[in-house]
């Protein structure tokens, strides 16, 4: 799996964009980038995933340059529930498992 | 739909003893995965069973973990004897059949306390 770059901690205004971004510069064709969050005390949660084009749902929008060598995640108005580790992941199709690396803490104050 | 359940929520004892956590994933899926967190690390994987068979191991400690999922449902995770540096949370996932383009589903963990 292509190794992930992520900054270690952002912080973001309640109400306003959460834009996180991840570097994965020797991702292969076809591996997919997959979004993860885990709240304090929690396990992992599923956020959003996608191979070239750009993707939205009800939590997240994930944005995907044409080289693939980059993507960002957007929580469009984030709230203090979104206080989290986010987690960027490379997944390929040799493995099933994900590879953590340390992920981005996001703070999201009032 | 209920989750991936997982017991104990915490658990401490004193190194060289031995404990046992487990896991019930959610209905029909295929595809078990037992990870270690350290604080402060993201989680790394120590197995994958597909059904009751492992698929991958390799980063397993198999002189001191263990894990079984004999029925190819519910499964156990066992350290004996157990050393400081296993003190981490102990999660369970499972996915519907392990292919690459589905999500895993996470359980809340086993923390563990070893003294």
């Amino acid at each position: 799996d292509a190794k992930t770059t992520q900054p270690p901690s952002m912080d973001c205004a309640e109400g306003r964009a959460a834009n996180l971004p991840c570097n994965h510069s020797t991702i292969s064709g076809n591996e997919y980038v997959y979004w993860y969050r885990q709240i304090h005390s929690q396990g992992p949660q599923y956020i959003i995933h996608g191979l070239k084009n750009n993707e939205t749902n009800e939590m997240a929008s994930l944005i995907i340059t044409e080289d693939r060598k980059s993507s960002t995640l957007i929580l469009p108005h984030a709230t203090l529930r979104d206080t989290a580790v986010y987690y960027c992941i490379a997944r390929s199709n040799s493995g099933y498992a994900l590879n953590f690396g340390k992920g981005t803490s996001l703070l999201v104050t009032p | 739909e209920a989750g991936v359940a997982q017991s104990p929520r915490y658990k401490i004892i004193e190194k060289r003893q031995s404990v046992a956590f487990w896991c019930n994933p959610i209905s029909g899926h295929a595809t078990l995965y037992w990870y270690q967190q350290i604080l402060g690390q993201g989680p790394k994987l120590l197995i994958q069973f597909q059904n009751n068979g492992v698929v991958d191991d390799s980063q397993l400690p198999k002189d001191r973990f263990s894990a079984e999922r004999l029925k190819g449902v519910d499964s156990t995770l066992k350290i004996q004897p157990a050393k400081l540096e296993d003190s981490a949370v102990y999660l369970c996932a499972s996915s519907f059949d392990g292919t690459t383009n589905e999500k895993l589903f996470f359980g809340s963990g086993t923390q563990l306390s070893v003294l």
